[in-house]
C-alpha cells in the first residue's frame, strides 16, 4: 500500500517569492492536514482538510493556505516568503472519520528561503 | 503555551534494556495520544496510541501507559534495540467533540540513542 507522497522533497526560494507544496494521502484517506517543523517551534499544526473543506485551522498567518481537491490530493501555498518559512513542512492523512485515527505522515519538503 | 510536553530532551539506553518515555499535558480535553518516531531526513512514522478510555495499550514491543489523573503518558520499549535509536514525538488529539479532527498537538520530541 502506497504511503503519503509529499513533492518535492527539496525547495530553494528567495524571500518575496511564493510556493506551493503537493501532498498525495493513502488510498482511501480522506483527511490532510499540514504541519510546519522547525528547530525552535518543533512540530506545528497548520491546517487540515477533509472532503475539499478545510475543517481545523493553526495560528499561522494568511499567507498560509492550502486546498484539498476531489480525489484527496492536497496542495499547501505560502506567498510572500520570508526566511522565517524556512522549515520542513510534512502532510499526513488519515480516514477522518470517527475518532481514534493515526494520521500517516509523508517525508516532508524541505523549504529553504534565502 | 505548550500543551504537550517531553521534558526529556535525550535518552541513552543500553541494547536489551528497556526504554521509557515520558510526555505530559495540560489539556483535560485531549482524549487520543499517539507515539511517533522519527529518523533524519524522513517523516514520523505511527508506532502506537491509546484512548483516553484505556491505561494501557500493547504492540510488540511497544506499550503506552496513560495516567489521566496525573496528564502523563509513557511509552516503554523492551527489549531495546540500536534501530530504535531516533526521536520520538508524543502527540495528542482533541477528536471527541468533532471539532479538532486532524490537528495533532505535539511535544517537542526525545531523542533515544540506544548502545550495543
Amino acid at each position: 500500500k502506497a504511503g503519503v507522497t509529499q513533492t518535492p522533497r527539496y525547495l530553494i526560494k528567495t524571500r518575496g517569492q511564493q510556493v506551493t507544496l503537493s501532498c498525495s494521502p493513502i488510498s482511501g484517506h480522506r483527511s490532510v492536514s499540514w504541519y510546519q517543523q522547525t528547530p525552535g517551534q518543533g512540530l506545528q499544526f497548520l491546517f487540515e482538510y477533509f472532503s475539499e473543506t478545510q475543517r481545523n485551522k493553526g495560528n499561522f498567518p494568511g499567507r498560509f493556505s492550502g486546498r484539498q481537491f476531489s480525489n484527496s490530493r492536497s496542495e499547501m501555498n505560502v506567498s510572500t516568503l520570508e526566511l522565517g518559512d524556512s522549515a520542513l513542512y510534512l502532510c499526513a492523512s488519515s480516514l477522518g472519520q470517527g475518532i481514534n485515527q493515526p494520521q500517516h505522515f509523508g517525508d516532508g519538503t524541505r523549504l529553504s528561503i534565502l | 503555551d505548550q500543551q504537550v510536553k517531553q521534558n526529556s530532551p535525550s535518552l541513552s539506553v543500553q541494547e536489551g534494556r528497556i526504554s521509557i518515555l515520558n510526555c505530559d499535558y495540560t489539556n483535560s480535553m485531549f482524549d487520543y495520544f499517539l507515539w511517533y518516531k522519527k529518523y533524519p531526513a524522513e517523516g514520523p512514522t505511527f508506532l502506537i496510541s491509546i484512548s483516553s478510555i484505556k491505561d494501557k495499550n500493547e504492540d510488540g514491543r511497544f506499550t503506552v501507559f496513560l495516567n489521566k489523573s496525573a496528564k502523563h503518558l509513557s511509552l516503554h520499549i523492551v527489549p531495546s534495540q540500536p534501530g530504535d535509536s531516533a526521536v520520538y514525538f508524543c502527540a495528542a488529539l482533541s477528536g471527541a467533540g468533532g471539532t479538532s479532527y486532524g490537528k495533532l498537538t505535539f511535544g517537542q520530541g526525545t531523542i533515544l540513542t540506544v548502545h550495543p
